[in-house]
Parts: C-alpha cells; sequence; structure tokens
C-alpha cells in the first residue's frame, strides 16, 4: 500500500516571498502521479500541480513548482512570491499510474495549512 | 461550467437520526469516490464505484453506511444511525476511468454535525 506523509502541520510566510511544502512518499510502483491540492476555507479542493513520475522535469504552474526526487521519494512544492489568497491547507496526493479500478483513487498527506503574512 | 454538485452543503443533525449526502458526479464520468475529512484522520477514502457498480467500499463502516448510485446522475451516501464521531467534511469526486491522464475532480463537500 501507498503512503503519503507530510510531517509539517503548518507553515507561515511573509508575502512576496517563497516557502516549500514538504511531502513525503512510500511506494513499490515504478509509475505513478503526484499531486498537490489547495483547499481554501471555501473547502474546494482544487489541483495546483501534477507530476507524472516517469517524467524527470519537475512540473511547473506559474508562481507554483515541484523539486521531485524519485529515488528519494520527495515531492515538495514552492510557491513563489507568495500572495495572500496562497492562504489555505495544501495536500499531497499519490495516485497510481493508469486511472482504472482500484488504481484511481488518490492516496493523501494529512495536509499543511499555509498562513501568508501581509 | 462542468463540475461536481453535493448537496447539502452543511447538515447538522442529532445524534441517531439518518442521514443522506447526495452527489452529481460530471456527466459522462464513470468513476465515483467518496472521501471523508477529519482533523485527525484527514482524507480518507470511504468508497468508489465504477459504472455505478461499487467496486471498494472497504474503508466504511458497514453496520452503518451505505453507497450507492441509483443511476449515472446521482450517488448517495448515507449514514443509520448517526453518531457524534461521523461528524467530518464528505466529499464526492467523479473521474473518467482508463485514460493515463485524467484526475478526479472534487464536489464542495458536506459539511456534516452530529450533536
Amino acid at each position: 500500500a501507498q503512503t503519503v506523509t507530510q510531517s509539517q502541520p503548518e507553515m507561515s510566510v511573509q508575502e512576496a516571498e517563497t516557502v516549500t511544502l514538504s511531502c513525503t512518499y512510500d511506494t513499490s510502483e515504478s509509475d505513478y502521479y503526484l499531486f498537490w491540492y489547495k483547499q481554501p476555507p471555501s473547502r474546494q479542493m482544487i489541483l495546483v500541480i501534477r507530476q507524472e513520475a516517469y517524467k524527470q522535469q519537475n512540473a511547473t504552474e506559474n508562481r507554483f513548482s515541484v523539486n521531485f526526487q524519485k529515488a528519494a521519494k520527495s515531492f515538495s512544492l514552492k510557491i513563489s512570491d507568495s500572495q495572500l489568497g496562497d492562504a489555505a491547507m495544501y495536500f499531497c496526493a499519490y495516485r497510481s499510474y493508469v486511472f482504472t479500478g482500484a488504481n484511481s483513487k488518490l492516496t493523501f498527506g494529512k495536509g499543511i495549512t499555509l498562513s501568508v503574512r501581509p | 461550467d462542468a463540475r461536481v454538485t453535493q448537496t447539502p452543503r452543511h447538515k447538522v443533525t442529532e445524534m441517531g437520526q439518518e442521514v443522506t449526502m447526495r452527489c452529481q458526479p460530471i456527466l459522462g464520468h464513470n468513476t465515483v469516490f467518496w472521501y471523508r475529512q477529519t482533523m485527525m484522520q484527514g482524507l480518507e477514502l470511504l468508497a468508489y464505484f465504477r459504472n455505478r457498480a461499487p467496486l471498494d467500499d472497504s474503508g466504511m463502516p458497514k453496520d452503518r453506511f451505505s453507497a450507492e448510485m441509483p443511476d449515472a446522475t446521482l450517488a448517495t451516501l448515507k449514514i443509520q444511525p448517526s453518531e457524534p464521531r461521523d461528524s467530518a467534511v464528505y466529499f464526492c469526486a467523479s473521474g473518467l476511468e482508463g485514460q493515463v491522464n485524467n484526475e478526479a475532480f472534487f464536489g464542495q463537500g458536506t459539511r456534516l454535525t452530529v450533536v
């Protein structure tokens, strides 16, 4: 079974600065997806970024980028130029490569609460 | 605007009452998931369906929880009788199985409070 660990329950960042959220995972699979989801106070789960394990290049979406270290099973999220709207809970998640059957479920970490100081 | 719709958004009920949560998946999606979010356990998978058939409901307490898909546009999660420990946010998500690049789309959740 796969596990996802987010060991930091809370982090804080100054507006306009950069913050990195950590995540580690464990799996015996060679192909899979990793995700970061954002959950603002509205509760909506918003997909921030996705990384395919077979791709060596780290995914980037505007101010969000990841540092994917497959051998170390590490998947951190970097938020650059932090904005007040980035304040939310962030979840790291794992999914098997093919979206079918038992492999289609997401396994989540416990989440980290990010606050942004003005 | 394709999205997963969950009703109700909030529900407060007394212990022992039946609770029904509803989910309308995105049209055309054939996989539906129910997740529960609590402070202690985080997000846990309760059940999921493919083409309306339950594939796995091992995450659900069988004695009081039941999940069904009466048709392709409606998924329900029932708790009977409800208990205070069931207080949580319940999320429904839907996806299209079989495509590598596909992902699950989440509804806004139902916040359940059992008093």
